[in-house]
């Protein structure tokens, strides 16, 4: 199947910074990317849809300005978590469609990335 | 909005056969997934049913009826390898393009 790569896997900050995650189709291109959040045992919460040259659209709950979303390209999406906090510390996934990828229209993921701030 | 239920949690015998049952209520139903996840790993895609009916894939079999709401994914000759979570995934259709919801996931503990 297709290949999305998130990076960095992992990433431990102090609180009040901001952490940029990476979002990257390798093999395929896709204008829209998911962002989910995922608490120990629970399930992948959907913080929002992010579409290549739009504004990316947010889930109830979610504030827009503590999770930035940029779509720039086909292949790329960012997640930053501005001024992080200990309570956003948490397991950060995203999801990519393929544009070719017919009527399945299948997500995949990438990897996740573990975020802990202290 | 989106209410999809499935068990938290179930334990197996290594060789024999589970089903792992969802049930969900969405207002633009527009496809279901299921995928596995392992501790602290991303969700890779298992199977997807649009149609009612049953899809079998290998070891793996997921089942639809639209009508009542319900999905279920069923494993055979299960392996150690398979104890994951399970996640059922709603494709929801809004203003024109899909968003997926999940599931709370059910855990799979499969014993020898």
């Amino acid at each position: 199947g297709a290949v999305v790569s998130q990076h960095p896997s992992r990433v431990i900050c102090k609180s009040g910074t901001s952490v940029k995650i990476e979002c990257r189709s390798l093999d395929f291109q896709a204008t829209t990317m998911f962002w989910y959040r995922q608490f120990p045992k629970q399930s992948l919460m959907l913080m929002a849809t992010s579409n290549e040259g739009s504004k990316a659209t947010y889930e109830q709950g979610v504030e827009k300005d503590k999770f930035l979303i940029n779509h720039a390209s086909l292949t790329l999406s960012t997640l930053t978590v501005t001024s992080a906090h200990p309570e956003d510390s948490s397991f950060y996934i995203c999801s990519a469609r393929d544009l070719a990828g017919g009527p399945f229209d299948i997500q995949y993921f990438g990897a996740g990335t573990r975020l802990s701030v202290l | 909005g989106q209410n999809i239920d499935q068990p938290t949690e179930m334990t197996a015998t290594e060789g024999a056969i589970v089903q792992i049952n969802c049930t969900y209520q969405t207002s633009g139903f527009n496809g279901l997934f299921w995928y596995q996840q392992h501790a602290g790993e991303a969700p890779t895609f298992l199977s997807y049913n649009v149609l009612d009916g049953l899809e079998e894939k290998g070891r793996f079999s997921s089942f639809l009826s639209r009508s009542k709401g319900y999905s279920y994914l069923l494993l055979k000759e299960l392996q150690m390898k398979d104890s994951a979570s399970y996640l059922c995934a709603v494709r929801d259709k809004e203003y024109n393009f899909n968003k997926f919801y999940f599931g709370s996931g059910t855990k799979l503990n499969v014993k020898p």
